[in-house]
Parts: structure tokens; C-alpha cells; sequence
């Protein structure tokens, strides 16, 4: 079956430091999804890569899948206290099915 | 819209009792979920409805059991509780198949003592 491994677990930065989230698929990925968890609450949805190569960007978060679909990665450039929170990678795991990586949980010092 | 809904927001049950925890979407989304997440872990799928009607297992299905007999309601039935059910459960929907992004509802905190 397929499994999402996320890296780092935890993150501690300084604000203003620019940071790196890795999601790696055991199998080929064919939706890769970005989301968000504030401590305590839902997931919001930040973006879907879906090609090779594909590069995506909201505000100051960059995702990029790369060529062979089997990774991705989050960037946060010069974070924010705002940006403190629970990332979670997910996928498409077959029709209909969803899987999502362990999550990365992230602190930003002000 | 208030997009996705979920009571209650926390719940202590007994080893043993039942509850439903419940789900609607005012969104007409046809696909919905039923995920759970343990602490530091990520989410696992517990069971998906793509239509009325129309229900699937997912990962972790033992335990529980759903129905969906409108497209708005998608509730999660535990029955005979046990503590290995304590988690937070949250429900999702999304409006068509591959491709398209899931709303989540806010979660519903579950502990069985």
C-alpha cells in the first residue's frame, strides 16, 4: 500500500527564516495536496500539484512535485508567527481514497 | 455556506456505550469522508460515501459504521465504544473525483474512559 512519509516531524524557526517540508510517496503520486492545521482544528486546503515538475505558489508558501511524482516539497519564505501550525501532505490513494503523511508540525518564534 | 458541520465538539464516552457523531455539508458535495487522527499521527480513513446511498470501508474501518441516505448527512456510528477509539474524527467532503481539493469540517474530540 501506499504511505506518505513526511520529514522534518517538528520544526522550531526564528521568524523570518525561510523553511523546507518534504512529503516522499512510496508510489508514484497523481495528486499531491498541501494542507494546514491550526492546533486544535480542520485542515485547510493550500494547494494540488498534479504534473511532474509543477511548481505552485500562495503568498509566501512554494510547493513543487518533482519530475518522477514521488516527492514534494513545502517552502515558507521568511515566516511568520501565522504560519505556526500542523502541515500535513495528502494523496490519492486509488479511486475515491485519500491518504495523508504523519504531518510536520512547525513553530515560528516572533 | 457554513461548508462543513460537525457535533458535537467533544464527547467522553464509557467502554461500551454508542454514539453517532454527525456530519453535513451544505456545499452539494457528492464524496464524503470519514477520517480519524491519533495523536502525532496523521489521518487515517475510516469509511467514504460517494453519493447517497453509495458507502465504502476505508483503513480503519472495524468499530464503526455509516449511513448516507441524503447528500448533505454523513453520519459515523460507534458502537460498543472502546478506548482505542479515542482519537478526533473529522469529516470531509469535496465536489467531484480525482483532482479536486477536500473541505474538512472542525473535528470532533472523542475520548472512551
Amino acid at each position: 500500500s501506499q504511505e506518505l512519509e513526511q520529514s522534518p516531524q517538528s520544526l522550531i524557526v526564528q521568524e523570518g527564516k525561510n523553511l523546507t517540508i518534504n512529503c516522499t510517496s512510496s508510489k508514484t503520486l497523481y495528486g499531491l495536496y498541501w494542507y494546514k492545521q491550526k492546533y486544535g482544528e480542520g485542515l485547510i486546503f493550500l494547494m494540488m500539484l498534479q504534473k511532474g515538475g509543477e511548481e505552485k505558489s500562495h503568498e509566501k508558501i512554494t510547493a513543487k512535485l518533482d519530475e518522477k511524482k514521488q516527492q514534494s516539497s513545502l517552502h515558507i519564505t521568511a515566516s511568520q508567527p501565522s504560519h505556526a501550525g500542523i502541515y500535513l501532505c495528502g494523496a490519492e490513494a486509488g479511486t475515491y481514497k485519500y491518504i495523508f503523511g504523519t504531518g510536520t508540525r512547525l513553530k515560528v518564534l516572533a | 455556506n457554513a461548508g462543513v458541520t460537525q457535533t458535537p465538539k467533544f464527547r467522553i464516552l464509557k467502554i461500551g456505550q454508542s454514539m453517532t457523531l454527525q456530519c453535513t455539508q451544505d456545499m452539494n458535495h457528492n464524496y464524503m469522508y470519514w477520517y480519524r487522527q491519533d495523536p502525532g499521527m496523521g489521518l487515517k480513513l475510516i469509511y467514504y460515501s460517494v453519493g447517497a446511498g453509495i458507502t465504502d470501508k476505508g483503513e480503519v474501518p472495524n468499530g464503526y459504521n455509516v449511513s448516507r441516505s441524503t447528500t448533505e448527512d454523513f453520519p459515523l456510528r460507534l458502537e460498543l465504544a472502546a478506548p482505542s477509539q479515542t482519537s478526533v474524527y473529522f469529516c470531509a467532503s469535496k465536489s467531484g473525483g480525482i483532482s479536486y481539493e477536500q473541505y474538512f469540517g472542525p473535528g470532533t474530540r472523542l475520548t472512551v474512559t
